[in-house]
């Protein structure tokens, strides 16, 4: 089945610094999603980003499919921003990476 | 409401339990997804259905789960004879299509002792 992985595992961040976390897949796939899960295990959908590139805030994700990764960027990073960051692929079913955990100190 | 919400919150059962999960997904959305999330991994994917049918369901582990969505609204997971490797936290999801944006709920959380 299709790989997802997921770098770094784990980041520590001061607050307000930026941050770039990435995920490599590997096969080509109908669609890409960025999800941050919070502490209390919400899982918010963040982008829906098959290809190409979408900004929302201080966040923002590049996609290129071609070369089979995508990019999410944390800008100005604040407490809130701590969690899991997911990136899931579909090609059928679902699969999600094994997630970068950022700590974002005050 | 306007989230897809899970009934219940926590789950505590004892080995060998019939549990039932259940999800209401957003008003209007045809597809409905099951993932099962351990403690330090992303969700795994269960089970995907399009309106009442199961369009896929490889993820499933084995025979004692089962889902079902009679109506194309809400979903009840099954899990006969659970055994503690069960315990996990249950993720319901939902979408307008197949190829959409998923919609997460806060999940049940099953702890089989």
């Amino acid at each position: 089945g299709i790989q997802v992985e997921q770098s770094p595992p784990d980041l520590i961040l001061q607050e307000g610094a930026n941050s770039t976390l990435r995920c490599n897949f590997s096969d080509s796939v109908n669609n890409l999603q960025w999800f941050h899960q919070n502490p209390w295990g919400q899982l918010i959908n963040l982008f829906y980003i098959p290809s190409g590139t979408k900004q929302n805030g201080r966040l923002s994700a590049t996609t290129v499919a071609t070369e089979r990764y995508s990019l999410l960027y944390i800008s100005s990073s604040q407490t809130t921003d701590s969690g899991v960051y997911f990136c899931a692929v579909e090609l059928g079913d679902m699969r999600f990476g094994a997630g970068t955990r950022l700590t974002v100190k005050p | 409401g306007a989230g897809v919400s899970q009934t219940p919150s926590n789950k505590v059962t004892e080995k060998g339990k019939y549990v039932e999960l259940r999800c209401d997904p957003i008003s209007g959305h045809t597809a409905l997804y099951w993932y099962r999330q351990s403690l330090g991994q992303g969700p795994e994917f269960l089970i995907y259905f399009q309106g009442t049918g199961a369009a896929d369901d490889s993820g499933l582990p084995n025979d004692r789960f089962f889902a079902v969505r009679p109506e194309g609204s809400v979903s009840t997971l099954k899990i006969q004879r659970t055994e503690r490797g069960d315990s996990a936290v249950y993720l319901c999801a939902s979408s307008l299509g197949g190829t959409e944006t998923q919609y997460f709920g806060p999940g049940t959380r099953l702890l089989v002792l």
